[in-house]
């Protein structure tokens, strides 16, 4: 295990709501990633959070924010859902020192289905 | 701007076979570049990694990849595979943010 955890693991929305979800990095890392995995397909970057501050972005709309905490952990909330936003949700923590990102550790996911 | 392109979205072989899952990368600059399994339901495990130290890199569970620059691939080999060893496999390059290949699914047949 990574030590990432992730909650909740099941969340179903309807069109239009909003939606929270958590994670809580490994000890000792500062950088937090949040990825959308559709089914069958591979992990999409949605952004990322280093001290706080979004450090890089993804192609997705501003409907989906982030938060990253003091103690490194993070939300991804999502605003006005859509069917297509039904996917894994996948949060990575890692180290990012001397400028460079090291290995992201990724969390069980959080799988949400928008009916 | 990065990405991966991952040869053969399924892949299968036979128990005690050779794996081979091939990954090619795209990449202006030296990049990093990383393979993870995914067990059904679950998240992303890491394999192993490149870093621009060797160019043979060991992982877990017997896997390893070469990084091959003139070639621009990372392929993922284990020489002999166990039933334990079917998942989906993600090849990923990182340089301002990480990429993910599309995914090879490896089947095990006994």
């Amino acid at each position: 295990e990574t030590g990432v955890t992730q909650s909740p693991t099941h969340l179903i929305k309807t069109r239009g709501q909003q939606v929270t979800l958590r994670c809580s990095s490994q000890s000792g890392h500062n950088t937090v990633s949040w990825y959308q995995q559709a089914l069958g397909q591979g992990p999409q970057f949605i952004f990322q959070y280093y001290r706080e501050e979004e450090n890089g972005r993804g192609n997705f709309p501003p409907r989906f924010s982030g938060l990253q905490f003091p103690n490194y952990s993070s939300e991804l909330n999502v605003n006005a859902l859509e069917l297509d936003d039904s996917a894994l949700y996948l949060c990575a923590s890692s180290l990012t020192a001397g400028g460079r990102e090291e290995t992201q550790y990724f969390g069980p996911g959080t799988r949400l289905l928008v009916l | 701007a990065q990405s991966v392109t991952q040869l053969g979205s399924h892949v299968s072989v036979s128990e005690g076979a050779l794996v081979l899952l091939r990954c090619n990368y795209s990449s202006s600059v030296p990049p990093y570049l990383f393979w993870y399994v995914q067990y059904p339901n679950q998240g992303l495990q890491l394999l192993l990694k490149y870093t621009s130290a060797a160019t043979l890199v060991k992982g877990i569970n017997g896997f390893e990849a070469e990084f091959k620059k003139s070639e621009t691939s990372f392929h993922l080999t284990k020489p002999s595979a166990h039933m334990s060893d079917a998942a989906e496999y993600f090849c990923a390059v990182s340089v301002l943010d990480m990429r993910f290949g599309a995914g090879t699914r490896l089947t095990v047949k006994p």
